[in-house]
């Protein structure tokens, strides 16, 4: 069964930082693009960010580039996000997401989330 | 510019069938797309890639309840025999340079 649990969110101060980990089992993670994305309370979903499977490739959202970095560690099945420079409308629910396609970017497991606040 | 436009909301009988539609835009046409499910405070739940064609994969688990269609840009979620656990949010994703959400549409089964 293919699960993907997140962890590492929290209150934190405008400016500050926080690391978002995805713990992957079930699947060969290795072999996947993974992702994340994010849901700002009331709001629907926004794509964040997306890593290759040897974690050559990133790519991101606009408004987070430069501030957040997306990782990967295959030998421990974990995805990380880095959150810099935090603000108020980076309040979310973050998400986990393995990419299903070769050459499709679209979500075929999803975690349950973890909530960053942003807050002073 | 890659955009998908959906109802916000949508509403059925228990029982009878409904269908959602995505609407990708000009020039898009071409574009497969994904269809995702939220329940309230859940993570979404992947119900199915859905082709130009009109030709989809679904999720693993995915009732057949739950089938896909497309016509020019438009994308088609059509959900048969309404249950009161298909009122939820549905959301549609494509890809492109970067990744794009729908709004959103916010299912009622009355």
């Amino acid at each position: 069964e293919v699960q993907l649990v997140e962890s590492g969110g929290g209150l934190v101060q405008p400016g500050g930082s926080l690391r978002l980990s995805c713990a992957a089992s079930g699947f060969t993670f290795s072999g996947y693009w993974m992702s994340w994305v994010r849901q700002a309370p009331g709001k629907g979903l926004e794509w964040v960010a997306n890593i290759k499977q040897d974690g050559s490739e990133k790519y991101y959202v606009d408004s987070v580039k430069g501030r957040f970095t997306i990782s990967r560690d295959n030998a421990k099945n974990s995805l990380y996000l880095q959150i810099n420079s935090l603000r108020a409308e980076d309040t979310a629910v973050y998400y986990c997401a393995r990419v299903g396609g070769a050459a499709a970017v679209y979500f075929d497991y999803w975690g349950q989330g973890t909530l960053v606040t942003v807050s002073s | 510019q890659l955009v998908l436009t959906q109802s916000p909301s949508a509403s059925a009988s228990l029982g009878a069938s409904v269908k959602l539609t995505c609407t990708l835009s000009s020039g898009q046409s071409s574009y497969a797309i994904a269809w995702h499910q939220q329940h309230p405070e859940k993570g979404p739940r992947y119900l199915m890639k859905l082709n130009s064609d009109g030709s989809h994969s679904k999720g693993d688990g995915i009732p057949d309840r739950f089938s896909g269609s497309s016509s020019g840009a438009e994308r088609y979620l059509t959900i048969s025999s309404l249950q009161s656990e298909d009122e939820a949010d549905y959301y549609c994703q494509t890809w492109g340079t970067g990744v794009v959400f729908g709004g959103g549409t916010k299912l009622t089964v009355l």
